[in-house]
């Protein structure tokens, strides 16, 4: 079945020490997005592709990065100059550039620092 | 000025009644598309239905569909005959012809009750 996974579920971390999360497609998707999402809120940009070794920074960007060095994967580093990093994550994709292309979501990661 | 915007923090609906979620959008774009997303308790994003701005008339799909009012750039989601299982976060989003980001609303819950 084609989807897009994101490991891990649930993820601790201490004050000081950077993340990865991991977002993998196998919908031959083109573009690759990151959100953050907090308690009761609406989802925030982190970073976007729209195609292999590129990005673009979204809203919240600063104390983040990515890297896509293949289609099917776009991980996310949250490090320690992000000061509140305790969030839920949700990572989606998109065939292509058309406005008719839904985004399909990962299941998400849920990042509590410690 | 936000593109999206959802005005309904919460919302209850008694079972098998009908509800209305609005949401209103901002765009100077001719071409653009609208997707409504629901969110469980779970996390996952689930797709529900999809607008495109020249479409001509109102999408539906199954239980779910949107009133689309272009002139007042509105369009919000109906959900026919309610279920327990309809309890869930509802996010609207816009993606514009020229660009790549989608733009969420904050969302609205929805409560539907037995």
């Amino acid at each position: 079945d084609g989807g897009i996974t994101q490991s891990p579920k649930y993820l601790f971390r201490k004050e000081g020490q950077n993340v990865t999360l991991s977002c993998e497609q196998n919908l031959n998707h083109d573009a690759m997005y990151w959100y953050r999402q907090d308690p009761g809120q609406g989802l925030r940009l982190i970073y976007y592709s729209q195609i292999v070794n590129d990005f673009q920074k979204g809203d919240i960007a600063e104390g983040y990065s990515v890297s896509r060095e293949k289609k099917e994967s776009f991980p996310l580093t949250v490090t320690s100059a992000q000061k509140n990093p305790t969030a839920f994550y949700l990572c989606a994709s998109t065939l292509g550039d058309s406005r008719r292309n839904e985004q399909f979501f990962g299941p998400g990661t849920r990042l509590t620092v410690l | 000025a936000q593109k999206i915007t959802q005005t309904q923090p919460g919302m209850f609906v008694q079972e098998k009644e009908a509800v209305t979620l609005d949401c209103t959008y901002d765009t100077s774009d001719q071409s653009y598309g609208l997707f409504w997303y629901k969110q469980p308790s779970s996390g996952e994003m689930i797709f529900l239905i999809y607008q495109g701005s020249y479409d001509e008339q109102n999408a539906t799909e199954g239980r779910y569909s949107l009133n689309f009012q272009k002139a007042r750039k509105s369009a919000n989601l109906v959900i026919s005959a309610s279920q327990l299982g309809d309890s869930a976060m509802y996010f609207c989003a816009m993606r514009e012809d020229t660009g790549n980001q989608f733009y969420f609303g904050t969302g609205t819950s929805l409560t539907v009750i037995p």
